[in-house]
């Protein structure tokens, strides 16, 4: 069965810093994988996804994510974080576009002014 | 295009009472998703539509718990008795799987708390 995991639970940085959350899954084959954002009361948003091609997938507001199947991984990052970046960070997978989508814990991301 | 509306945006019962929930997809998606959301957790699905078919429901407690979507628009998703383990947000979510594409369009969610 497919999994997901988020080593950090929380993460503080300050603004203007780098960030990297970490996302490992499990899965035999190459996964769907997305990176969605929830800020508080507001529903989740997807950042960006990946399918194939290209490992290194460009989103929304500034963040990327890189696929490396060596490790299981797909790691967010952002070269510089502003503090409207300050929420919860899901990772999620799934077999097929179709299939269900398999979320992670989450990793709550707080920025220091 | 208008989102994922979801209603009541809070709902506080007590255990043993039954509750509702509603959800209208944006316009076209023909998969519906309900998602349950724990503080402090991720989203754990409970049921997946598409159109008026049910995909996968195989985390939902039957014996509680019951979804519908009827005509493939509209869905609603039933607790009957609640829990004080059922409170959370509850997320509907819809997409269009034709293209491949496509992300889960995520509604606000409902808050539950059971007392």
């Amino acid at each position: 069965a497919q999994s997901v995991t988020q080593p950090d639970i929380h993460i503080t940085v300050s603004e203007g810093a780098s960030l990297e959350l970490r996302c490992n899954y499990s899965y035999g084959a190459t996964p769907y994988l997305f990176w969605y954002v929830q800020s508080p009361g507001q529903g989740l948003q997807l950042l960006l996804k990946y399918f194939s091609g290209d490992t290194l997938v460009q989103g929304i507001k500034g963040f990327e994510a890189e696929f490396k199947r060596s490790q299981s991984s797909f790691n967010l990052r952002k070269p510089s974080v502003h503090w409207s970046d300050a929420a919860e960070y899901f990772c999620a997978v799934a077999k097929t576009s179709y299939d269900k989508v398999i979320f992670g814990p989450g990793t709550s991301l707080s920025v220091i002014p | 295009e208008a989102g994922v509306a979801q209603s009541p945006r809070y709902k506080i019962i007590e255990k043993r009472q039954s509750v509702a929930f509603w959800c209208n997809p944006i316009s076209g998606h023909a998969t519906l998703y309900w998602y349950q959301q724990i503080l402090g957790q991720g989203p754990k699905l409970l049921i997946q539509f598409q159109n008026n078919g049910v995909v996968d429901d195989s985390q939902l407690p039957k014996d509680r718990f019951s979804a519908e979507r009827l005509k493939g628009v509209d869905s609603t998703l039933k607790i009957q008795p609640a829990k004080l383990e059922d409170s959370a947000v509850y997320l509907c979510a819809s997409s269009f799987p034709r293209d491949s594409n496509s992300p889960l369009h995520f509604g606000n969610g409902t808050r539950l708390t059971v007392t």
